[in-house]
């Protein structure tokens, strides 16, 4: 079982809808949750960081984590063609500042 | 509003020769952190250092890898006799060192090494 999975998609979606992206992740000790986006070349950009049971909102993007399950999710609302990249999610490797990426989902928003 | 700055961003180097690859941290943060990211896969965890300390290097390869972050100057990370699989970017973040175990890593724009 890999430590953290991603399904890697892609996921398309209409501009304008609710993208939903998906991360289970292996260990229950985990503390720290990150979403990261990233471009085709470039490097990986954080949009949320979460450590709480519950949601966090930021703009247009909300944090899920529900620790009893081991899952996190990340809701992208009114989706644009810009928010097409690939979503990384990341977990901090128990008592350890190292986070476990897993491989990521890439999202298509179509006009 | 400088952020993680790494370079070069792009380096080639022929089998058998030696890459540096250089990070300097966001001004104020004293933690760094060296990521591997092979084509089509997702990053590896590598290396974490403070200033003049490795912290973790459970990541690294044990031969031929090497990384630093001495107290004046940016972290290196020195791959020598490069060979083919090395090929890869290479991504530094840095972070505060405020929370243990929740600090943000923010990432630097890569260096992508091609070993021909």
């Amino acid at each position: 079982q890999k430590e953290v999975e991603q399904n890697s998609g892609p996921l398309s979606v209409p501009e304008g809808a609710i993208a939903s992206l998906n991360c289970t992740y292996s260990d229950r000790v985990s503390q720290s949750f990150f979403w990261y986006r990233q471009y085709s070349g470039k490097s990986p950009e954080l949009i949320m960081s979460i450590y709480s049971n519950g949601d966090k909102e930021d703009g247009r993007f909300t944090a899920q984590l529900n620790k009893a399950s081991q899952y996190v999710s990340l809701l992208i609302r009114d989706s644009q063609p810009s928010d097409s990249a690939t979503y990384l999610c990341a977990v901090n490797a128990p008592n350890t500042d190292k986070l476990i990426f897993g491989t990521g989902t890439r999202l298509q928003v179509f006009p | 509003n400088a952020g993680v700055m790494q370079n070069p961003r792009h380096l080639v180097r022929r089998r058998g020769q030696e890459a540096r690859l250089r990070c300097s941290p966001m001004k104020g943060h004293s933690h760094v952190y060296w990521y591997r990211q092979l084509p089509e896969e997702g990053l590896k965890f590598m290396v974490y250092l403070q200033k003049e300390n490795i912290i973790d290097e459970s990541g690294m390869p044990k031969e031929r890898f090497s990384a630093e972050f001495p107290k004046e100057g940016p972290s290196i990370l020195r791959i020598q006799q490069v060979v083919r699989g090395d090929s890869a970017a290479y991504f530094c973040a840095s972070s505060l060192g405020q929370h243990k175990y929740t600090d943000t890593q923010y990432f630097g724009p890569g260096t992508r090494l091609t070993v021909l």
